[in-house]
């Protein structure tokens, strides 16, 4: 079957360094993307990759090796609000349809 | 620009009853998806509508869900008759093809109690 493998939770302190890894198996790849969400709000769309690589959007980078089945999040100088939870998803059968890990809990500390 | 904005925000009905939950994507979005989180479980894609037309609607899990999006715009997913394990949290999504790889805007979700 499909499925796609995040860990449950990581904490770390503000101002430090949190890799979040994302291992996908699924019969088809359109691409690799992360997304937020705080308690009770709306996923919203961190990053995309569709190619090898890293891809930098300030403070978060995104990588993907689609040999491995396997990508990061990466998020620096951690904040306290970046506390949330942070999901991969992979577009394995068609845009659009996003199958979605479980999910990992942040939580940043003092 | 507003975002996509779903209601009601929270919905608690009976085991039985009829709910409907409205979305209205971003004006000119062509794309239209709902998705649902089961508590505890990964956030699952039900179906996607290109315009008024449904592309795909491999993942709604039976026939009491109904989904329409009239005229294009904003869109419905009618649950009848509800069952306890229809709770959870629904969302809705929309996109531009042409603005990939900006990804998916997400609605904040109805939360649906059945009881």
């Amino acid at each position: 079957g499909q499925s796609l493998e995040q860990p449950s939770e990581v904490t770390a302190v503000e101002g430090a360094i949190v890799q979040i890894n994302c291992t996908y198996q699924t019969s088809g790849f359109y691409g690799l993307s992360w997304y937020q969400q705080h308690d009770g709000g709306a996923p919203t769309f961190l990053s995309y990759n569709a190619l090898d690589g890293l891809e930098e959007t300030g403070r978060f980078s995104s990588f993907l090796s689609r040999s491995d089945s396997y990508g990061y999040l990466l998020l620096q100088e951690l904040q306290m609000k970046d506390s949330a939870s942070y999901f991969c998803a992979v577009e394995a059968d068609s845009w659009g349809k996003l199958q979605f890990g479980a999910g990992t809990q942040v939580v940043v500390t003092p | 620009e507003a975002g996509v904005t779903q209601f009601p925000s929270h919905s608690v009905i009976e085991k039985g009853q009829t709910v409907t939950l409205r979305c209205d994507p971003i004006s000119g979005h062509d794309n239209l998806y709902w998705y649902r989180r089961v508590m505890g479980k990964e956030i699952k894609f039900l179906l996607h509508f290109v315009k008024e037309s449904k592309q795909d609607e491999s993942g709604m899990p039976n026939n009491r869900f109904l989904a329409e999006r009239t005229g294009g715009t904003y869109s419905t997913l009618k649950v009848q008759p509800a069952e306890l394990e229809d709770s959870g949290v629904y969302f809705c999504a929309s996109s531009q093809e042409t603005t990939r790889p900006s990804g998916y805007t997400f609605g904040s979700g109805t939360r649906l109690t059945v009881v």
